[in-house]
């Protein structure tokens, strides 16, 4: 059974430009969540997607966007990029339909803002 | 305001060496705390769900216990390959946000 798969798993960017990262889940997953890793701050939630609907969000500013799709696949962007927006961005999934704790990541996508 | 803190931030254990990690949390209702592992470039791999105190789970080398503040996982003859970042993460009744705590980086030299 394939694994959740991020693409791309590595790019750079220049501040002010934007990005668009995309997660497709374990087949069957039907919840997919975003989270921002950062040496300091560790894994922080962005938000959490189930069956095409957010359905919590993290406190993150308003450039930083999500959206499922009817075959559960998820893209989130990030616009106008600044510097401490570089991180590495995981998606994970779960078959659960309320929100768990037990998920399954995918390996990231390592963003770089220059 | 959900918080989680995990100690110690490092640990360097000589192959065999039994130790403890914790994972300190405060939250208004907890629904469950979760143990991740993390290797380097990869993404977390989920380990244990406890959902309350006193409850016990155990996978190969490695116990999670939990109390109504705290838990530990308990490392017994760790090997090299144990070696990683452990993660904990608590679930809020209120929020349904997963918290996670910023890690242990576990090293163990043979």
């Amino acid at each position: 059974k394939a694994g959740v798969t991020q693409t791309p798993r590595y790019l750079i960017k220049t501040r002010g430009q934007q990005v668009t990262l995309s997660c497709s889940p374990i087949s069957g997953h039907r919840s997919v969540s975003w989270y921002q890793q950062t040496p300091g701050q560790g894994l922080q939630f962005l938000f959490e997607y189930f069956s095409e609907t957010q359905r919590n969000k993290g406190n993150f500013p308003g450039r930083f966007s999500g959206r499922q799709f009817s075959n559960s696949r998820s893209e989130m962007n990030v616009s106008t990029l600044e510097l401490g927006d570089s991180a590495l961005y995981l998606c994970a999934s779960s078959a659960r339909q309320g929100t768990t704790g037990e998920l399954f990541f995918g390996e990231g996508s390592r963003l770089t803002v220059l | 305001e959900d918080q989680v803190t995990q100690s110690p931030e490092a640990l360097r254990l000589q192959e065999g060496e039994s130790s403890s990690l914790n994972c300190s949390y405060t939250v208004s209702g907890l629904r469950g705390l979760f143990w991740y592992r993390q290797d380097p470039g990869k993404g977390p791999e989920f380990l244990f769900t406890l959902y309350s105190a006193g409850e016990e789970k155990e996978k190969e080398r490695l116990k999670a216990t939990l109390t109504k503040k705290e838990s530990f996982l308990h490392i017994t003859a760790p090997k090299p390959e144990d070696s990683a970042t452990y993660l904990c993460a608590v679930l809020d009744y209120n929020t349904d946000k997963l918290i996670f705590g910023t890690g242990t980086r576990l090293q163990v030299f043979p």
